[in-house]
C-alpha cells in the first residue's frame, strides 16, 4: 500500500499567488483530513470530508482556503491570494470510517509551504 | 482545547521501556484514548488506542487505568528511532472523526 501521497513536498511561492496542495487518499478510505502545523500554533485541523462531502470546515481560516474532493480518492486544498502567515507544513490524513473501534488516520508526509 | 494533559519532556535509555504518561480526567465513558507519535519533519504517526481494556500491538501497550482517568504508553524496548513528540488524544464525540491534538510530548531515547 503507497500510504496517503502529497504533492507537492515542498511550495515556495510569493505573497498573493494562488498555492494548489494536492492529497491523494488510501485505497478504499472514505474519510479526508487536512491539517495545518506551525510552531506557534500546533497540529490544527482544517477541515474534513467524510464520502467527499465536507462534514467540519470551521478550522479553516478565512476565505483564502478552499478544499475540494474531486473524486473519492484525491482532494485539493487550494489558498487564494496567500499571505506569509498560511507558511506551514500542512498535512493531509485518510481513515476508514466505520465505528468509533476501528477508526485510525494515516497522514500523508505533509507539504512544507514557505510564502514570501 | 485538548482535553489531555503530558509532561513536556521526557528521556529513555535505548533498549529499557519507556513509560509515557497522559491524564484525561474529563473523558466521557464512550471516549476512546489515541496515541500518535511524529518524528522530526514527519507526518504523525498512528500508534495505539483503547476504550478501557488495555490494549497491546506490535508497536505498543496502552494501559488505561479503571477509572479511566489517565494512562500510560508503553515502548517495551525503545529504540533511538523511537525519539519523537508523543500525543495523547482524546476522541471527540458525537459522531465526529476530529482527533485535537495538543501540545504533546518529546520523548528523547539516549544511547
Amino acid at each position: 500500500d503507497a500510504g496517503v501521497i502529497q504533492s507537492p513536498r515542498h511550495e515556495v511561492t510569493e505573497m498573493g499567488q494562488e498555492v494548489t496542495l494536492r492529497c491523494k487518499l488510501i485505497s478504499g478510505h472514505n474519510s479526508l483530513f487536512w491539517y495545518r502545523q506551525t510552531m506557534m500554533r500546533g497540529l490544527e485541523l482544517l477541515i474534513y470530508f467524510n464520502n467527499n462531502v465536507p462534514i467540519d470546515d470551521s478550522g479553516m481560516p478565512e476565505d483564502r482556503f478552499s478544499a475540494k474532493m474531486p473524486n473519492a480518492s484525491f482532494s485539493t486544498l487550494k489558498i487564494q491570494p496567500s499571505e506569509p502567515r498560511d507558511s506551514a507544513v500542512y498535512f493531509c490524513a485518510s481513515s476508514l470510517w466505520q465505528s468509533p473501534s476501528t477508526d485510525t488516520q494515516y497522514f500523508g508526509p505533509g507539504t512544507r509551504l514557505t510564502v514570501l | 482545547d485538548a482535553k489531555t494533559t503530558q509532561p513536556p519532556s521526557m528521556d529513555c535509555a535505548e533498549g529499557r521501556a519507556a513509560n509515557l504518561p497522559c491524564n484525561h480526567s474529563t473523558i466521557s465513558g464512550n471516549e476512546y484514548v489515541y496515541w500518535y507519535r511524529q518524528i522530526h519533519s514527519q507526518g504523525p504517526q498512528y500508534i495505539i488506542h483503547g476504550l478501557k481494556n488495555n490494549e497491546t500491538n506490535e508497536m505498543a501497550s496502552l494501559i488505561i487505568t479503571e477509572d479511566r482517568k489517565s494512562s500510560t504508553l508503553i515502548l517495551p524496548h525503545a529504540t533511538l528511532r523511537d525519539t519523537a513528540v508523543y500525543y495523547c488524544i482524546v476522541r471527540v464525540t458525537g459522531g465526529s472523526e476530529k482527533l485535537v491534538f495538543g501540545k504533546g510530548m518529546k520523548l528523547t531515547v539516549n544511547p
